[in-house]
């Protein structure tokens, strides 16, 4: 079946430093690939998409390129706040619903 | 345009009861989906609905079940509850269904349920 995963962290990074959350996905086909973000209490936001093969997703500052030949959807930021602070889950839309990495909590320090 | 809305935010229950969790879909959206986040197993698909049919159903016991009406908005029930099924519960709504679709789903801020 479908699955995706994540480097699960914590990751601490300071503030202004980059950041990358590496993504890898096993699918039928070529899925949508999704970032969501979640703050504590709260339920996912999307942060970004791509729907087909070398399709980048952006928002924020944040980017994700969708790779159909490492099948991965990596996500980077080039100057990280205090404010990204949260947990990232990766994700892709297959038959069955949405199938979510295990998430990967982000803190940054100033 | 408002958001994917649930209600309640928090529950609390007992071993053996029932539950009713309810989900406002974005307006025009016809698809509802839900979902199960826990510390251990993470998020976790339960079921799909559009248009007042099921379409998809992830791998959980048959006391969890949903339903969805004709203005789109859907409820899901867990009868016999268990101190496993203590978990935040998720909806999202998106305009299609299925693996095909490259529609976004939008997330509601979930149903915190704990069962004691």
């Amino acid at each position: 079946g479908d699955s995706v995963t994540q480097m699960e962290g914590p990751v601490t990074l300071s503030e202004e430093a980059f950041l990358t959350i590496n993504c890898t996905y096993t699918a039928t086909g070529y899925p949508s690939l999704f970032w969501y973000v979640q703050y504590p209490g709260e339920g996912l936001q999307l942060l970004l998409k791509a729907t087909k093969a070398d399709d980048k997703g952006s928002n924020k500052g944040f980017e994700a390129t969708y790779r159909k030949e490492t099948t991965s959807f990596h996500l980077e930021k080039g100057s990280v706040q205090v404010s990204d602070s949260a947990v990232y889950f990766c994700a892709l839309r297959g038959a069955d619903g949405l199938t979510f990495g295990k998430g990967t909590h982000l803190i940054i320090q100033p | 345009k408002a958001g994917v809305t649930q209600t309640p935010r928090y529950l609390i229950k007992t071993r053996g009861q029932q539950v009713t969790l309810s989900c406002s879909p974005i307006s025009g959206h016809r698809s509802v989906s839900w979902y199960q986040q826990t510390p251990g197993q993470g998020l976790q698909f339960l079921f799909e609905y559009f248009s007042e049919t099921q379409r998809n159903k992830g791998n959980f016991p048959g006391r969890f079940s949903g339903r969805q009406f004709s203005n789109s908005r859907s409820e899901m029930n867990v009868s016999t509850l268990e101190l496993g099924d203590s978990a935040l519960y998720l909806c999202a709504s998106s305009l299609w269904y299925g693996g095909g679709s490259t529609d976004t789903q939008y997330f509601g801020p979930g149903t915190r349920l704990t069962v004691l």
